[in-house]
């Protein structure tokens, strides 16, 4: 079994401001590795996943996440945020193989951009 | 463009009232989710379907059915709603994966108070 560990509840942080949200994931398994943001009262959409190759993965609306094998991490980063980008955020890991469809997600970060 | 909808978006019940919630997609998935999101819980996984007339349970099946009749479509019942029911339940629908890591597809949620 997988499982997701975000390890911040709530990230305040201004507008231009770089932002960092922290997963930690827990697998016997390989994996594929997601961040979800979820805006106020809308489901989930995918902003970038990883499934191998190059450790960094870039996503939508400027964001990207690094993979760490060996430290179990897929850490969430923006360089210079908006106040577009209030949301929630959620990583969430799939074991391999690929018929293993199962997300395990994490508690979630909420991100509150201020001017 | 609809992918996935959630039908009702709101609904208030009563304790031992049962109802239905419904979820619809129209990218032709064969996978279907049902999860619960709870504060500071993440999304954690109902019920799910690989196909049509097939349905599996997840992590926290316990007072909830499903059906899978039409492939388009994936019903989650409540038989006798207690409060602890009382929450925000996502659809979501994906393909098996094809190499892609399989991302899932969220509907808008219905929000569900059991009083």
């Amino acid at each position: 079994a997988q499982s997701v560990t975000q390890l911040d509840s709530q990230v305040p942080v201004f507008e231009e401001a770089p932002v960092e949200l922290r997963c930690n994931y827990s697998s016997s398994v390989s994996v594929y590795l997601f961040w979800y943001v979820q805006y106020p009262n809308q489901g989930l959409q995918l902003l970038l996943k990883y499934l191998s190759g190059s450790t960094l993965v870039k996503g939508i609306n400027g964001f990207e996440a690094e993979f760490n094998k060996s430290q179990t991490s897929f850490h969430l980063r923006k360089p210079s945020v908006h106040i577009s980008d209030t949301a929630e955020y959620f990583c969430a890991v799939s074991g391999l193989p690929a018929n293993d469809y199962k997300l395990s997600f994490g508690a979630g970060t909420t991100v509150t951009v201020r001017a | 463009n609809a992918g996935v909808t959630q039908t009702p978006k709101f609904r208030v019940l009563k304790t031992g009232q049962s109802m239905t919630l419904l979820c619809a997609q129209d990218m032709n998935h064969e996978y279907m989710y049902w999860y619960r999101q709870d504060p500071g819980m993440g999304l954690r996984l109902i019920h799910y379907s690989v196909g049509e007339g097939t349905t599996a349970k997840g992590e926290v099946p316990d007072g909830y059915n499903v059906s899978r009749l039409k492939k388009q479509n994936f019903l989650l019942g409540l038989e006798s709603a207690a409060p602890s029911q009382t929450s925000v339940y996502f659809c979501a629908s994906s393909y098996p994966d094809r190499g892609d890591g399989q991302p899932q597809h969220f509907g808008d949620g219905t929000r569900l108070s059991i009083l």
